[in-house]
């Protein structure tokens, strides 16, 4: 299957900073990317979904103000959290899916772990 | 109500046993079910998805769809110490803007 990386695996931060996560399809051209959040033993719930070159969609709840998603190019989406909080530490995962492939052509990404202090 | 249901276990079998998994849905619209494995602090990966309703087989795994009951179920026969994860379902209309459930952590004893 295509591989999806995401950079960093894991950060720490301080309250109020800034945090950039990248999301990068290795081997495929991804039209479409996709971020989750998932809280320990809890589901992935979708934040945002970014089409290359266009503003992302965010769900429903979700600030986005506070989570900036730059989709700018067919192999890289960016997630930015905007003065962090210690309620947005989170395991941030990202998905890829290329416009032509089928419904099965969705990779997951590893994950970024945030931990806000 | 949320939109799919899973139980989160957790699940412990020995090894060889039959692991059964389900979710229930809400949304009669969805016509795409999937079942993912996450290992730990990993990202989800596709290990079976059905269309419509109806079963599929892959080896070990059999993924079952009942749209009348709104209820899907994962059955992993033999299972191995290696099966040992969370198991995700998820499931869409068009397939790629998935709707997650809680997911359920198994455990395979050796």
């Amino acid at each position: 299957g295509a591989v999806v990386s995401q950079h960093p695996s894991r950060v720490i931060c301080k309250s109020g900073t800034s945090v950039k996560i990248e999301c990068r399809s290795l081997d495929f051209q991804a039209t479409t990317m996709f971020w989750y959040r998932q809280f320990p033993k809890q589901s992935l719930m979708l934040m945002a979904t970014s089409n290359e070159g266009s503003k992302a969609t965010y769900e429903q709840g979700v600030e986005k103000d506070k989570f900036l998603i730059n989709h700018a190019s067919l192999t890289l989406s960016t997630l930015t959290v905007t003065s962090a909080h210690p309620e947005d530490s989170s395991f941030y995962i990202c998905s890829a899916r290329d416009f032509s492939g089928g419904p099965t052509e969705q990779y997951f990404g590893p994950g970024t772990r945030l931990t806000v202090t | 109500q949320k939109e799919v249901e899973q139980d989160p276990g957790p699940l412990s079998v020995p090894e060889g046993a039959i692991v059964s998994l389900n979710c229930t849905y809400s949304n009669s619209a969805f016509q795409y079910f999937m079942w993912y494995r996450q290992y730990s602090r990993k990202g989800p990966e596709l290990l079976m998805y059905t269309y419509s309703s109806g079963n599929k087989e892959d080896g070990r795994f059999t993924a079952q769809v009942d749209k009348s009951s709104k209820y899907i179920s994962l059955f992993i026969r033999d299972s191995q110490p290696s099966d040992s994860a969370t198991y995700l379902c998820a499931m869409d209309f068009w397939g790629y803007k998935l709707s997650f459930g809680a997911g359920t952590t198994v455990t395979v004893r050796a």
